[in-house]
């Protein structure tokens, strides 16, 4: 079945780079999309955008473009997202999720505490 | 402050039944039948359990359920089990980009 599995926790001070890394497993790679949440602490979710395997497109939510950068590697079914210029507000659990269209997000990886501080 | 709007919390006995509302506008949830819900337990992955207003994954209970109407979506779930305490977030597409609601606890008295 399919499995996402991301990369472990990270710490990073403010105005560092950092990037997350999530790996298909169970279907084929090129034939889902795969979108970025972020959920910070105690709060709700935040869709980041979607990157196409199949091509390397993106389409990055207004509030992290310029910022955030969706990249994928077919090679080894694995797709990054890296952040530039974190900053404390950075500090959440990033998710990564599969799914055949860009509408519904089916199958989520475990998430990836980032914490941003000084 | 979330695009979708929900209540913070609701709360329901053993085999009753609850209703989650999630409201959005006509950019969203108004024109667009795309609306998807999310189970979350503490400490773990949200878990989608309707999707596309009314249908359900494989596997999910026949006990969840989603409506629409204008711009409000509604997600029930029927006979209230203890295993259902969790936090439920609705979402909509909304032509080029998602929105997602704070989030609704359930409690289960």
């Amino acid at each position: 079945q399919v499995h996402l599995g991301q990369s472990g926790a990270e710490v990073r001070e403010p105005g560092a780079s950092l990037k997350v890394s999530c790996k298909a497993s169970g279907y084929s790679f090129t034939d889902s999309y795969i979108h970025w949440v972020r959920q910070t602490p105690g709060q709700g979710l935040e869709w980041m955008g979607w990157l196409n395997p199949k091509n390397g497109g993106t389409n990055v939510a207004q509030g992290f473009q310029g910022r955030v950068y969706m990249t994928r590697d077919t090679s080894s079914s694995t797709a990054y997202v890296e952040f530039t210029r974190l900053t404390s507000d950075d500090t959440a659990t990033y998710y990564c999720v599969a799914d055949r269209t860009v509408t519904t997000l089916g199958n989520w990886g475990q998430g990836t505490l980032v914490t941003v501080s000084s | 402050q979330s695009a979708l709007s929900q209540p913070a919390s609701v709360s329901g006995s053993p085999g009753q039944s609850i209703t989650i509302s999630c409201t959005g506008s006509n950019s969203d949830i108004g024109i667009f039948n795309l609306v998807s819900w999310y189970q979350q337990y503490p400490d773990k992955a949200p878990k989608l359990i309707i999707f596309e207003v009314d249908k359900r994954p494989s596997g999910v209970s026949n006990r969840f359920s989603g409506s629409k109407s204008g711009t409000t979506a509604s997600l029930t779930i029927s006979g209230l089990q203890a295993e259902d305490e969790a936090v439920y977030h609705c979402c909509s597409y909304a032509d080029t980009t998602t929105l997602f609601g704070g989030g609704t606890k359930l409690t289960v008295l």
